[in-house]
């Protein structure tokens, strides 16, 4: 167990339609970084949140936008969905978010996009 | 970001010692290896990182020459519950969460 939770576990939508996924992170960390894994393939830096601030992004449109809360909670908001958005949505957290630390994830949102 | 290349499967039986090697050609002074291990339908799971040198601890070690060009995990004595997707990442202080997966490599242990 790490400590890091995800809901919903799975998720259908249909194309087009918007969709908010949560994360709590891990007690004491305030780093949150999302990731979209595709079947078959490894995980995709979508950004990282530290301290309530977006401080990095990787190669996603601006439909793909989050929030971080005060209590270091997350959200992934992904609008006007297509059909490659079907993917495996992982959230993980860390103290400080650098390329040292161990990032602790959660189990993911299975999302299916009809 | 320094790009990693490992072997995309391997194959291997109860109780024998498993070695992954990772290419990271491009690693930066500042960068870290780190290996996680990932189950079908749950996220990544820390195993093990290092600089240089050697790194053990209770699941795994890790051993990375001078040059830091490559790093190979070894997995002694292995189980059928080590089954999963192995993936080797370098990241530094100034990555943050950053951390570029590429497609691991899928370990599959047999009886």
């Amino acid at each position: 167990e790490t400590g890091v939770t995800q809901s919903p576990t799975h998720l259908i939508k249909t194309r087009g339609q918007q969709v908010t996924l949560r994360c709590s992170s891990q007690s004491g960390h305030n780093t949150v970084s999302w990731y979209q894994q595709a079947l078959g393939q490894g995980p995709q830096f979508i950004f990282q949140y530290y301290r309530e601030e977006e401080n990095g992004r990787g190669n996603f449109p601006p439909r793909f936008s989050g929030l971080q809360f005060p209590n270091y909670s997350s959200e992934l908001n992904v609008n006007a969905l297509e059909l490659d958005d079907s993917a495996l949505y992982l959230c993980a957290s860390s103290l400080y978010g650098t390329g040292r630390e161990k990032l602790f994830f959660g189990s993911g949102t299975q999302l299916s996009v009809l | 970001l320094a790009k990693t290349t490992q072997p995309i499967s391997m194959d291997s039986y109860e109780g024998q010692e498993v070695n992954i090697t990772c290419s990271h050609n491009n690693i930066a002074t500042n960068d870290y290896i780190t290996w996680y291990q990932q189950f079908p339908s749950q996220g990544p799971r820390f195993i093990i990182q290092g600089y240089k040198t050697k790194v053990t601890n209770e699941v795994a070690s890790l051993f990375i020459p001078a040059d830091r060009k490559s790093s190979t995990l070894s997995l002694p004595r292995v189980s059928l519950s080590d089954t999963a997707v192995y993936y080797c990442l370098v990241g530094g202080y100034n990555q943050g969460g950053k951390l570029i997966f590429g497609q691991g490599t899928e370990l599959s242990v047999k009886p």
